[in-house]
């Protein structure tokens, strides 16, 4: 099945840019999502990326999909404490229809 | 608009008993998915209905069911539960089973 696969933790200090980094492995996905969950909360979808694209930009939020290398990326500006949350990535495998595969998330921490 | 409601909250049951879950998607989304999210983990895919029919089964026992009803609202079953079967269970709905997908805050299952 599809893979998808991020670093755990991240660590910035409060007014510098994040980038949280991914790589998954189904190259047919049609869309790349990014996703924040805050503790104790359901997912939040930020913003996605349809494949034929190779960079979105959402007020804050710059993603980056290199298709060559199936690599993903979103970057925030100006980075705020709320911030603080975990960040996964998810795609659609083609061969399975409209089913989301996640990464493991990656764990932000903003340092006032 | 309300987006994605999930009820209960907060659930604790013992091995061996059942549980249903409910979903209420947002308003004009046909879709529904189901996932299962572990402490520290990704979610992962149990169930996708688009217009009341199964459109994906993720890799999960047949302990675990669901349906969708004529107004696009689900239900979650779990048979025979095991003490592995506590997770923070989330709900997803979407326009069609390949747009973007928006989650509920989901119910927290604990089994004792």
């Amino acid at each position: 099945g599809e893979d998808v696969e991020q670093s755990l933790f991240l660590s910035v200090r409060e007014g510098d840019s994040s980038v949280i980094n991914c790589t998954y492995t189904d190259s047919s996905s049609t869309y790349l999502y990014w996703y924040k969950q805050e503790p104790g909360a359901g997912l939040q979808l930020l913003t996605y990326i349809f494949s034929n694209m190779d960079m979105k930009q959402d007020q804050r939020l710059t993603v980056l999909l290199n298709k060559k290398d199936k690599h993903l990326s979103l970057r925030i500006a100006d980075t705020q404490t709320g911030d603080s949350a975990i960040y996964f990535c998810a795609d659609t495998a083609s061969n399975t229809g409209n089913q989301f595969y996640f990464g493991t998330g990656t764990s932000l921490t903003v340092i006032p | 608009d309300a987006g994605v409601t999930q009820s209960p909250t907060h659930l604790i049951k013992t091995r061996g008993q059942h549980v249903t879950l409910r979903c209420s998607p947002i308003s004009g989304h046909k879709s529904v998915s189901w996932y299962q999210q572990v402490l520290g983990q990704g979610p992962q895919f149990i169930f996708q209905y688009y217009e009341k029919e199964e459109r994906g089964r993720g890799n999960f026992p047949d302990r675990f069911s669901a349906r969708q009803f004529p107004n696009y609202s689900s239900e979650l079953n779990v048979n025979a539960l095991l003490l592995g079967d506590s997770a923070l269970y989330l709900c997803a709905s979407s326009l069609s089973g390949s747009q973007p997908q928006h989650f509920g805050d989901g119910t927290r299952l604990s089994i004792l």
